[in-house]
């Protein structure tokens, strides 16, 4: 079975420009949670969406902003980008509330 | 503001020994606590979790205890190996979102 993949692995972006990273959740899985997690940090709770809504999310700024499609796949859009979004982003992925599986990440650098 | 406080921020253990990391929650919501494991570069992965019902979970040479009124709750690795060597998360959860400490890097000497 096929565990949560995320892409692309890495991206490079300019200052001000757009990021948009992509996750599929383990099959049968219906909710997905993105964490940002920068260099020395632990894991900063991004976004929460579950049967294609959004159920909660964390302290950051607008500009962070996402959506879940009805495969359940998400996406998670960064506007604007500044120098201080630089980080590795992990998504997982779980059924009810269950066991949370993580994906490898997006290791975003921002230029 | 940090809701699952978690200690040390790192140890070194000598192979064959003991490492404990501790972790406390004041959310009495929480009902649900893994413990992840993630090497550098790669993301965290799941390595044991406990509900509030029970207060010891052993899986191989990793053992969680819980205390649930004292809010406090512990990873134990037993004969702690090389391969070990990584940073271990706690985690807490409730309806809303999964809380995790700030990490423990555990470096085991051979």
């Amino acid at each position: 079975e096929a565990g949560v993949t995320q892409s692309p692995t890495h991206l490079i972006k300019t200052r001000g420009q757009q990021a948009t990273l992509r996750c599929s959740p383990i099959s049968g899985h219906t909710s997905v949670y993105w964490y940002q997690q920068a260099l020395g940090l632990g894991l900063q709770f991004l976004l929460w969406y579950d049967e294609g809504e959004e159920r909660n999310r964390g302290n950051f700024p607008p500009r962070f902003s996402g959506r879940q499609f009805p495969n359940y796949s998400s996406e998670l859009n960064v506007n604007a980008l500044e120098l201080e979004d630089s980080a590795l982003y992990l998504c997982a992925s779980s059924f009810n509330r269950g066991k949370a599986f993580f994906g490898q990440g997006t290791r975003l650098t921002v230029v | 503001q940090q809701q699952v406080k978690q200690s040390p921020q790192s140890l070194i253990v000598q192979k064959g020994g003991i490492s404990i990391i501790n972790c406390a929650y004041e959310n009495t919501a929480f009902d649900y606590f893994p413990w992840y494991q993630q090497f550098p570069g790669k993301g965290p992965a799941l390595l044991i979790a406990i509900r509030p019902d029970v207060s010891e979970k052993k899986e191989g040479r990793f053992t969680i205890s819980f205390n649930k009124s004292a809010k406090q709750f512990s990873l134990h690795i037993m004969d702690s190996q090389p391969g070990d060597s990584a940073t271990y998360f706690c985690a807490a959860s409730d309806d809303y979102k999964l809380s995790f400490g700030a990490g423990t890097t555990v470096t085991v000497r051979a």
